[in-house]
């Protein structure tokens, strides 16, 4: 199976300053269709999972623009440009390109 | 809105079976790959399977091959997970979410699976 590794699993940040969180998968994530099927959600305390971005870069709707995420092949990036209080939570990578798919153990993002 | 809600968890004996329920509205169930995910508590997110949109199809993890049971309604725009000789290692909080491992979005609120004697 493929392993999804997040890092740091906690982050410390301070409001209005940025944040990178990384997720490093054990094989590669592009598909045989040439997408990288490599999501991000956010879950906050006592909520379900939302969707941030999908296949690497694609923001969803309604998320706002100080998300972003970038990376390829086995090396990815969700990065705040300046973090708000409604950001604290865990963020959770997906692999969706392999089966079984995959979480990462999640980073906790605390002000 | 694209909603999705779960229900059918509870308390439950080790052996035990349950059948849990999402119920969607807001969007053309019959079109979409339909998933379930758990988190057990204070946990991360686990993959349990999903289900092609005319139900053809189902894929599951290792873990709960010939345990679980993924199946739908789409008439009732309903997803069902049947959940059979339950284990402590199933305690859950048990989501649907609408898609597939590669587009999945949104998620239910989910319902809460307790395996204890």
């Amino acid at each position: 199976d493929v392993v999804m590794t997040q890092s740091p699993l906690s982050l410390p940040v301070t409001l209005g300053q940025p944040a990178s969180l990384s997720c490093r998968s054990s094989q590669s994530l592009v598909y045989s269709d040439g997408n990288t099927y490599l999501t991000w959600f956010h879950q906050r305390p006592g909520q379900s999972p939302r969707r941030l971005i999908y296949k690497v870069s694609n923001r969803d709707s309604g998320v706002p623009d100080r998300f972003s995420g970038s990376g390829s092949g086995t090396d990815f990036t969700l990065k705040i440009s300046r973090v708000e209080a409604e950001d604290v939570g865990v963020y959770y990578c997906m692999q969706g390109t392999h089966w079984p798919p995959g979480f990462g153990q999640g980073t906790k993002l605390e002000i | 809105e694209v909603q999705l809600v779960e229900s059918g968890g509870g308390l439950v004996q080790p052996g035990g079976s349950l059948r849990l329920s999402c119920v969607a509205s807001g969007f053309t169930f019959s079109d979409y790959w339909m998933s379930w995910v758990r988190q057990a508590p204070g946990k991360g997110l686990d993959w349990v399977g999903n289900i092609k949109p005319d139900g053809s199809g189902k894929n599951y993890v290792d873990s709960v091959k010939g345990r679980f049971t993924i199946s739908r309604d789409n008439a009732k725009k309903s997803l069902y997970l049947q959940i059979n000789s339950l284990r402590a290692e199933d305690t859950a909080v048990y989501y649907c979410a609408r898609g597939s491992q590669w587009l999945l979005d949104p998620w239910g609120q989910g319902t809460l699976v307790t395996v204890s004697s």
